[in-house]
């Protein structure tokens, strides 16, 4: 079984930026990498995607290296609000359907006054 | 974005009885949606895809005729913990993707919290 490890927990300060990274050693061709975030008893929400290569959006940036057997995400000029455990994800598609659905250990980020 | 809801929020049942969560996409039709299991401190794990229309499919390690789903209209899944017990206290989550994203984004719900006494 596939696994996707990431470090437990970092810390950091406001206005920093943080590289959280993912190891994913077993992905496949069909997979595509989410990263999300979660606050305490709340469901994940969507912070980014990428198949490979380089993603930017309004909040972040995902770094996938060519052999895409890890990941990157990067959050620029973090702030207290920031703080929560951040999932990677490694889903498989075939066939229009989703075949593959892992997350990440999670990594808990704690941002600092 | 699209919106999916659960209730209830939390659930406090004894042991021996059912509690069933629902699982609802507001604004789009979800022909998919996903269970998931949460302990604390721990990932998200994948219980089961839920289908419209048609048997749902279980992660390997998970009974199905001990969490029961039910995916009986484009909008709603539920899910029936039958004969619940201590070690099935846990978060339960649901989410769905919108067909009208052309990105593989997940809506998750806000969750649903089951202590079982």
């Amino acid at each position: 079984l596939a696994k996707t490890t990431q470090p437990i927990s970092m810390d950091s300060y406001e206005g920093q930026e943080v590289n959280i990274t993912c190891s994913h050693n077993n992905i496949a061709t069909n997979d595509y990498i989410t990263w999300y975030q979660q606050f305490p008893s709340q469901g994940p929400r969507f912070i980014i995607q990428g198949y490979k290569t380089k993603v930017t959006n309004e909040v972040a940036s995902l770094f996938i290296p060519a052999d895409r057997k890890s990941s990157t995400l990067s959050l620029p000029r973090v702030s207290l609000s920031d703080t929560a455990v951040y999932y990677c994800l490694v889903e498989g598609y075939y066939g229009g359907a989703t075949n593959k659905l892992i997350f990440g250990t999670g990594t808990l980020l704690a941002v600092q006054p | 974005g699209a919106v999916v809801s659960q209730h209830p929020s939390w659930v406090i049942c004894k042991s021996g009885t059912s509690v069933k969560i629902e699982c609802r996409s507001l604004d789009f039709q979800a022909t998919t949606m996903f269970w998931y299991r949460q302990f604390p401190k721990q990932s998200l794990m994948l219980m089961a895809t839920s289908n419209e229309g048609s048997k749902a499919t279980y992660e390997q390690g998970v009974e199905k005729d001990k969490f029961l789903i039910n995916h009986a209209s484009l909008t709603l899944s539920t899910l029936t913990v039958t004969s619940a017990h201590p070690e099935d206290s846990s978060f339960y989550i649901c989410s769905a993707r919108d067909p009208r994203d052309s990105s593989y984004e997940q809506y998750f719900g806000p969750g649903t919290r089951l202590t079982v006494t």
